[in-house]
């Protein structure tokens, strides 16, 4: 079985320029989620989406932006880079209830996206 | 607003000389508190869900244990492939998707 599969893994861009990733999700997996993880702040979460609706939302600024398709494989969005978005891009998926005791789901993460911006 | 603080930042240890690792957490209602290792370069790799204080779970030389306010994971002889980063985190109750919120991580080197 196939893990949560992201792309690309390394990029560079320049300030003010904009980038997105891609994100497969596990076979079967409605449920993905992206992180942002930086020496400094460590794991912090961008946003999740099921169903191709976002059904939550981090503290991040709005050139932060995402989207999901019927086929649950979803993209995340910065625009107007900075230099502080530099970081390492995680993808997660998972069936809609993870962390259930019922359900005893689970959420997978991708190796993510290297994003170094110059 | 949900908080995970995990401890020690880094654990230098022998091979064979066991400890733990803590991770303390405040949240409105547990869902679920997960742990995670990390490789350097790579995505996080699921360990263990645990859900209701009490409950333990045992993966090769790893267990993991959960109280109302904490969780340890307990190493049990360490090699040099245990080296990484491990991660804690916590998904709430009051929230019906799959947010997480993470600590910052204890970096567990083992020497031969």
């Amino acid at each position: 079985k196939a893990g949560v599969t992201q792309t690309p893994r390394y990029l560079i861009k320049t300030r003010g320029q904009q980038v997105t990733l891609s994100c497969s999700p596990i076979s079967g997996h409605r449920s993905v989620s992206w992180y942002q993880q930086t020496p400094g702040q460590g794991l912090q979460f961008l946003f999740e989406y099921f169903s191709e609706t976002q059904r939550n939302k981090g503290n991040f600024p709005g050139r932060f932006s995402g989207r999901q398709f019927s086929n649950s494989r979803s993209e995340m969005n910065v625009s107007t880079l900075e230099l502080g978005d530099s970081a390492l891009y995680l993808c997660a998926s998972s069936l809609p209830s993870a962390g259930d005791l019922h359900s005893g789901n689970t959420i997978y993460f991708g190796e993510g996206s290297w994003l170094t911006v110059v | 607003e949900d908080q995970v603080t995990q401890s020690p930042e880094a654990l230098r240890l022998q091979e064979g000389e066991s400890s733990s690792l803590n991770c303390s957490y405040t949240v409105s209602g547990l869902r679920g508190l997960f742990w995670y290792r990390q490789d350097p370069g790579k995505g996080p790799e699921f360990l263990f869900t645990l859900y209701s204080a009490g409950e333990e779970k045992e993966k090769e030389r790893l267990k993991a244990t959960l109280t109302k306010k904490e969780s340890f994971l307990h190493i049990t002889a360490p090699k040099p492939e245990d080296s990484a980063t491990y991660l804690c985190a916590v998904q709430p109750s009051n929230n019906a998707g799959n947010m997480l919120t993470f600590g910052g991580g204890t970096r567990l080197m083992v020497k031969p």
